[in-house]
């Protein structure tokens, strides 16, 4: 099982519509991040939150870490092609030795 | 913002050599730098963490003499796929952190893909 349980592995949507991508543990976090990766290149980083019910808000997309900081959520708001891209939620947990852990990632394909 | 730089960004190499890719952060000094090892369509998957001075510390089931790690200085670690099979094809990014604590920044290379013949 993984530590961080993310969901959904695939989304195929339409140019303007929402979605929702999760991530999930058993375990609290130091801090959690989202990252954006495209083919043949390293993942770019989005956002990281470290506090409970923190929420960051970067143009279309909405992140947010729950009150006991054990999940998280990133929110698109009426999607672009551009969005197309797979995403990943990381995070360090202290009794892993603060590495940094992915989820399995979704893969988000936004049709015009 | 810092800059890892990792290379090569592509290698194609025969059954039983061996392979040896860098990291380097090009603006800050990095403690720890990581290996992480991608499939197509999947996550990435922690090898190791490169300690500068010391030896990596291997994720389970990865096997250290496979995968060579060495962190000689602040700026450079290396991987070095020894005796690669094609089951070594995979895609490996690097990672640098600034700094000391677990909530710094991680910096990412743009990834190695190895394709073994």
């Amino acid at each position: 099982t993984q530590l961080l349980e993310q969901s959904p592995q695939f989304l195929s949507i339409q140019e303007g519509e929402n979605l929702t991508v999760y991530c999930n543990s058993s375990s609290v976090f130091s801090s959690l991040q989202w990252y954006r990766q495209e083919p043949g290149e390293g993942p770019v980083l989005l956002v990281t939150v470290v506090t409970g019910g923190e929420v960051k808000k970067l143009k279309r997309l909405t992140f947010q870490f729950g009150d006991a900081r054990k999940d998280s959520s990133l929110h698109i708001t009426a999607a672009q092609p551009g969005d197309t891209g797979l995403y990943l939620c990381a995070g360090t947990v202290m009794e892993y030795g603060n590495k940094l852990v992915f989820g399995a990632g979704t893969i988000l394909r936004v049709k015009s | 913002g810092a800059v890892v730089s990792q290379h090569p960004s592509w290698v194609i190499c025969k059954s039983g050599t061996s392979v040896k890719i860098e990291c380097r952060s090009l603006d800050f000094q990095a403690t720890t730098m990581f290996w992480y090892r991608q499939f197509p369509k999947q996550s990435l998957m922690l090898m190791a963490t490169s300690n500068e001075g010391s030896k990596a510390t291997y994720e389970q089931g990865v096997e250290k003499d496979k995968f060579l790690i060495n962190h000689a200085s602040l700026t450079l670690s290396t991987l070095t796929v020894t005796s690669a099979h094609p089951e070594d094809s995979s895609f490996y990014i690097c990672s640098a952190r600034r700094g000391e604590t677990a909530n710094e920044k991680l910096f990412f290379g743009s990834g190695t893909q190895l394709s073994v013949l």
